[in-house]
């Protein structure tokens, strides 16, 4: 156990439609960073969080977004789903502000119907 | 070693057998590495990593070694058991961290 949770453990959703995908990292790290895997792309780097603030952003479509709450949870938010959305999303967290060991939750696994 | 797409490669040993799983990289200015071992349904999960100081680094049952040269990490696990089969991923650190396609490592007993 990595002691990063993820919230929830499977979505299954329609195209067009919104979810939000919920992560609290480690007690005591500040940054957290979100992770695509689908099995076409590998895992991809998303974004990147520390203390509250956007860090560093990768590969992140315009309809995602993300936020880091002033408890240090994060929420990946998926708009306008489409059927190539569905994959495994992860949450790492570490305590560095940019570099590091990144500690990974158990992922949330998207299938978009 | 790595690969793009689909095409994940696999390295398949004996049990009791050292594996050794190879990464290439890209950016010859990153200057940590970190190795991740994925099993099926779950996440990621850190191995050992090395900086570019070094050229190897020794763990409990892996190695890593660092050529910087022709950027190239490779992982070699001693005594290679069933639950070490997994995905295995090399991953190079800057502003952010990105992610070999990953190997696939299947002991057999």
């Amino acid at each position: 156990d990595s002691g990063v949770t993820q919230t929830p453990k499977h979505l299954i959703t329609a195209t067009g439609q919104r979810v939000t995908l919920r992560c609290s990292p480690r007690s005591g790290d500040l940054s957290v960073y979100w992770y695509q895997q689908s099995l076409d792309q590998g895992l991809q780097f998303l974004i990147h969080y520390y203390n509250g603030e956007e860090r560093a952003k990768g590969n992140i479509l315009e309809r995602f977004s993300a936020q880091q709450f002033p408890d240090l949870h994060s929420e990946l938010n998926l708009s306008s789903l489409e059927l190539g959305d569905s994959a495994l999303y992860f949450c790492a967290s570490s305590g560095a502000r940019g570099r590091g060991t990144q500690y990974f939750g158990p992922g949330t696994r998207l299938l978009v119907l | 070693g790595e690969s793009v797409g689909l095409h994940l490669p696999t390295l398949s040993v004996q049990e009791g057998d050292n594996s050794i799983i190879n990464c290439a990289y890209s950016n010859s200015a990153s200057d940590y590495f970190i190795w991740y071992k994925q099993e099926s349904g779950k996440g990621p999960q850190f191995i050992i990593d090395i900086r570019s100081n070094m050229d190897k680094r020794q763990g409990q049952r892996v190695t890593v070694l660092l050529n910087k040269t022709v950027k190239h990490l490779s992982l070699q696990i001693a005594a290679t058991q069933p639950g070490d089969s997994a995905v295995y991923f090399c991953a190079e650190v800057n502003n952010d961290m990105r992610f070999g396609a990953g190997t696939r490592l299947t002991v057999k007993p």
